[in-house]
């Protein structure tokens, strides 16, 4: 089974801090992708990655950074968060070996409040 | 840009009512079609997935969706629900080419015993 992990459950902050959430896959996936789950919008797309070293913006990448030095990992980075970022954060990884296997697979998300 | 639309937001039924939950999506190209549902608590999990052939998919739980291209809707199905089965469900869409889905806003589905 494909097990995708995700560094905290919940997570409270102050506003201007940095935060760095982490997200580990298992099953060497190439793709990962970083989404933020708000009430009434679903999941909307922060940032992906394709690649080792390699990322993309998606839909709302304002006030985010990403990072992938390993391909197992995809780090968010919140530079300076604040009170709008508070939401709950998903990571999903998938293969791109075929496009048969296009499956996201999800982690528990992370909680995020930024005070 | 591609876009996923599900009309109902909130879904109230009592065990053993059918359920049809709407999905249309806006792009004109060749697409993958997906539902995920997330359990309370618990994490987002793909129910049923549509990439090519027959337009009818089964998933899992007895959930089955239809694809209907000239409609650009991929409506989710079951006929008979549980109250296991109260829940968020998404549609989701993705591009032949891209890599990311973009989803629908989600449909919470309340079943009562």
């Amino acid at each position: 089974d494909v097990k995708v992990t995700q560094s905290s459950r919940y997570l409270v902050k102050r506003t201007g801090e940095k935060v760095f959430l982490e997200c580990v896959q298992d099953m060497d996936h190439e793709n990962m992708f970083w989404y933020r789950q708000d009430p009434g919008l679903g999941l909307r797309l922060i940032y992906f990655s394709y690649d080792v070293k390699m990322k993309e913006k998606g839909d709302i990448p304002e006030g985010y950074s990403v990072s992938r030095e390993k391909k197992e990992r995809f780090s968010l980075i919140l530079e300076s968060a604040s009170t709008n970022q508070t939401s709950m954060y998903l990571c999903a990884s998938s293969s791109s070996r075929a496009q048969s296997t296009d499956t996201q697979y999800f982690g528990p998300g992370t909680r995020l409040t930024v005070l | 840009a591609q876009s996923v639309s599900q009309h109902n937001h909130h879904v109230i039924l009592s065990e053993a009512a059918s359920l049809e939950l709407g999905c249309n999506y806006s792009y004109g190209g060749t697409v993958n079609l997906f539902w995920y549902v997330q359990y309370p608590g618990q994490h987002l999990q793909l129910l049923l997935k549509y990439f090519s052939g027959d337009p009818l998919v089964k998933g899992i739980k007895g959930f089955e969706a239809e694809f209907i291209k000239s409609k650009f809707s991929f409506n989710l199905r079951k006929p008979s629900v549980q109250w296991s089965d109260t829940a968020e469900y998404f549609c989701a869409v993705k591009a032949t080419g891209r890599r990311a889905l973009t989803f629908g806003s989600g449909t919470r589905l309340q079943v009562q015993p």
